[in-house]
């Protein structure tokens, strides 16, 4: 069966670049979520979008914003980058309705 | 305190044996509770959801759900050293999309 997608898998950017995630959901998925997880910590929810508004909002930094396109795919772009910003970054994707999340394989992102 | 409460481990058991990770949370109002299998540097896995009170078996897997005391446990039988792993308990926000990951309980088998 299809599986989220994202891409790139492994991303190196120097301070104060940008980067831009992309995730394309599970065929017929509508809603699509974003989530950073640092060394050792618990994936912490950034923003989720449904139907290409955006459902809800975690601790996002201004820094990032993210949208949906009519084919459901999303991106996360991140400005100003920080060492901090350092982290897995994972897509999942779920029908609306239905609270079962899929992920899919992460982004990982190091800024030096 | 945090919304999702979980022992973060590690949990050494021997294989053969069952292996017991607990997990409470603090919205009464919550209602699907998931448990996620992540391996290290790779991306969650759905092992198990329940909604309802009671237990849910699948394989060797049981998720066992207590409303009343705000606490989803999750059971493996016969742990097998491919089992270790970090186990994320999830719980929606009530009535949100949005679900909340507890910090993870490190499991380990040992052979």
């Amino acid at each position: 069966a299809a599986g989220v997608i994202q891409s790139p898998r492994h991303l190196i950017k120097e301070k104060r670049e940008t980067a831009t995630l992309k995730c394309y959901p599970i065929p017929r998925h509508d809603t699509v979520y974003w989530y950073q997880q640092g060394p050792g910590q618990d994936p912490q929810f950034l923003i989720s979008f449904y139907e290409k508004m955006q459902s809800d909002k975690g601790s996002i930094p201004d820094r990032f914003s993210a949208q949906q396109f009519s084919d459901y795919h999303s991106e996360l772009n991140m400005s100003s980058l920080e060492l901090g910003d350092s982290a897995l970054y994972f897509c999942a994707s779920s029908l609306y309705g239905q609270e079962t999340q899929y992920f899919g394989p992460g982004t990982r992102l190091l800024v030096l | 305190q945090k919304e999702v409460e979980q022992n973060s481990g590690p949990l050494s058991v021997p294989e053969g044996a069952i292996a017991s990770l607990n997990c409470t949370y603090s919205d009464r109002v919550s209602q699907s509770f998931f448990w996620y299998r992540q391996y290290s540097g790779k991306s969650p896995e759905l092992i198990m959801s329940i909604y309802s009170n009671g237990d849910k078996e699948d394989g060797r897997f049981t998720a066992q759900l207590n409303k009343a005391s705000q606490y989803v446990s999750l059971l493996i039988r016969d742990s097998q050293p491919s089992d270790s792993a970090t186990y994320l308990c999830a719980v929606d926000s009530g009535g949100y999309q949005k679900v909340t990951f507890g910090i993870g309980t490190k499991l380990q088998v040992i052979p």
